[in-house]
């Protein structure tokens, strides 16, 4: 089985631009969750997407968008980038059942500056 | 806000030496999860354990989980360098049928040869 794959792997933008990240979910998995990981913090869970639909969000305000298609591949779009939004941005995939466990990208570093 | 908070926040130990990390968290949970992280790269699922389980094994992995205590430990036995790595927590949170992981913000495990 194919794992998770994000691109690009590291980006730099600058404040006030916007920026899409892409993942390729493991097959035979039907969500796929962004999480945002700060240098020398825990990830923190941005949304879900579950057929298509977003169905669960943090605490992130709405210039943080995303799309999940058909093949269950994913988009993470970032509008207004701001210096706080550097950070290493992870994709992961599951499957929608409550003991199923995520398996993460290698993520993509993105730097705001 | 981050739920499962990790003790000690650094360990470094003698390869063959055992690790131990620790894990607490704030409010009831659905299973919590234990991920290792290399140098920035994505998360590795190590071990899921259910909110009624009270132990379990994976090869030189031990979990336990104290919800009285609200509390989990994770003991790598005979560590190896390659154990050297960033460990996480996870508490399942489950909104609007979405998993959502709370992550603490890690331990950092260095194996000296």
């Amino acid at each position: 089985e194919t794992g998770v794959t994000q691109s690009p792997t590291h980006l730099i933008k600058t404040r006030g631009q916007q920026v899409t990240l892409r993942c390729s979910s493991q097959s035979g998995h039907n969500t796929v969750s962004w999480y945002q990981q700060a240098l020398g913090q825990g990830p923190q869970f941005i949304f879900q997407y579950y057929r298509e639909e977003e169905n669960g969000r943090g605490n992130f305000p709405p210039r943080f968008s995303g799309l999940q298609f058909p093949n269950y591949s994913s988009e993470l779009n970032v509008n207004a980038l701001e210096l706080d939004d550097s950070a290493l941005y992870l994709c992961a995939s599951g499957r929608r059942d409550r003991d199923s466990p995520l398996h993460f990208g290698n993520g993509t570093r993105l730097t705001v500056t | 806000s981050q739920q499962g908070e990790e003790d000690p926040q650094a360990l470094s130990i003698q390869e063959g030496e055992n690790a131990t990390m620790n894990c607490s968290y704030k409010t009831s949970i659905n299973n919590l999860q234990w991920y290792r992280q290399n140098s920035g790269r994505g998360l590795v699922h190590l071990i899921l354990i259910r909110s009624n389980e009270r132990e379990k094994h994976s090869g030189r992995l031990r979990v336990t989980l104290d919800t009285s205590k609200k509390s989990s430990s994770l003991l790598i036995t005979a560590s190896r360098a390659a154990d050297t790595a960033s460990y996480f927590c996870a508490t399942a949170d489950i909104i609007q049928g979405a998993q959502k992981l709370v992550f603490g913000q890690g331990t950092r495990l260095t194996i000296n040869p």
